[in-house]
């Protein structure tokens, strides 16, 4: 089965650090991927891990632990902009021309002044 | 920097009818994909698109469901007797290069299907 895990909702303050945590168990692991989805619009990519480690891309980092099926998506100096949700994907296939994502719930992140 | 676009934005249809969503993935892309979103939910796989033909799909996408890629530009979701569940936000999403490569997927910004 597939299970990704992440919290519902965080609040954080203008100017600060947030984490955001994803857990996840799935039948098969090709890489995770973190989308940003303002209310009502598309998710767009933030960014991607596939090796154990960090990936930095400005103000957002990434960091995947394949052993623990963690990941974290980290968002530094945060802006009113910022305020969205937060999706983790797992990419997935059984088939290789598949290559699905499979989605947390997402996590709201409100950024208040 | 080219998009996916999706039409129509918002598609009300009444229960039973048939539905099409349209998208026009990014053209140098060879991987499409449907998503779909109820409504304060996840964000759920349907189907993916490689090559003129379904690679993989969901236990969702059962035979009420098609795609189809009619020409080089359009790729289609047809739903053929819409069911009151089936009211959700449709993401297309396209990407590019082999199978397994790093590339992601870019989305649509969705049609809002309302069925009543």
């Amino acid at each position: 089965g597939q299970n990704i895990d992440q919290p519902t909702e965080m609040t954080a303050t203008e100017g600060a650090i947030v984490q955001i945590n994803c857990t996840y168990q799935t039948s098969g692991f090709n890489g995770l991927f973190w989308y940003q989805q303002h209310a009502g619009e598309a998710p767009t990519f933030l960014s991607y891990n596939v090796l154990d480690g960090l990936e930095e891309k400005g103000r957002f980092s990434s960091f995947l632990s394949r052993s623990k099926g963690y990941s974290y998506l980290l968002l530094k100096e945060l802006q009113m902009k910022d305020s969205a949700s937060y999706l983790c994907a797992v990419k997935s296939s059984i088939k290789a021309a598949g290559n699905k994502l499979t989605f947390g719930g997402g996590t709201r992140v409100l950024v208040k002044p | 920097e080219p998009e996916v676009t999706q039409t129509p934005s918002h598609q009300v249809t009444q229960m039973g009818q048939e539905v099409i969503l349209r998208c026009v993935p990014i053209s140098n892309h060879l991987y499409f994909y449907w998503y779909r979103q109820i409504l304060g939910q996840k964000v759920e796989f349907l189907v993916s698109f490689y090559n003129n033909e379904i690679s993989e799909k969901s236990e969702i996408f059962d035979d009420q469901f098609s795609v189809e890629r009619p020409d080089g530009s359009n790729f289609t979701l047809k739903i053929r007797s819409t069911k009151l569940e089936d009211s959700a936000m449709y993401f297309c999403a396209s990407r590019p290069g082999r199978p397994g490569s790093n590339q992601p997927q870019h989305f649509g910004d969705g049609t809002r299907l309302s069925i009543l």
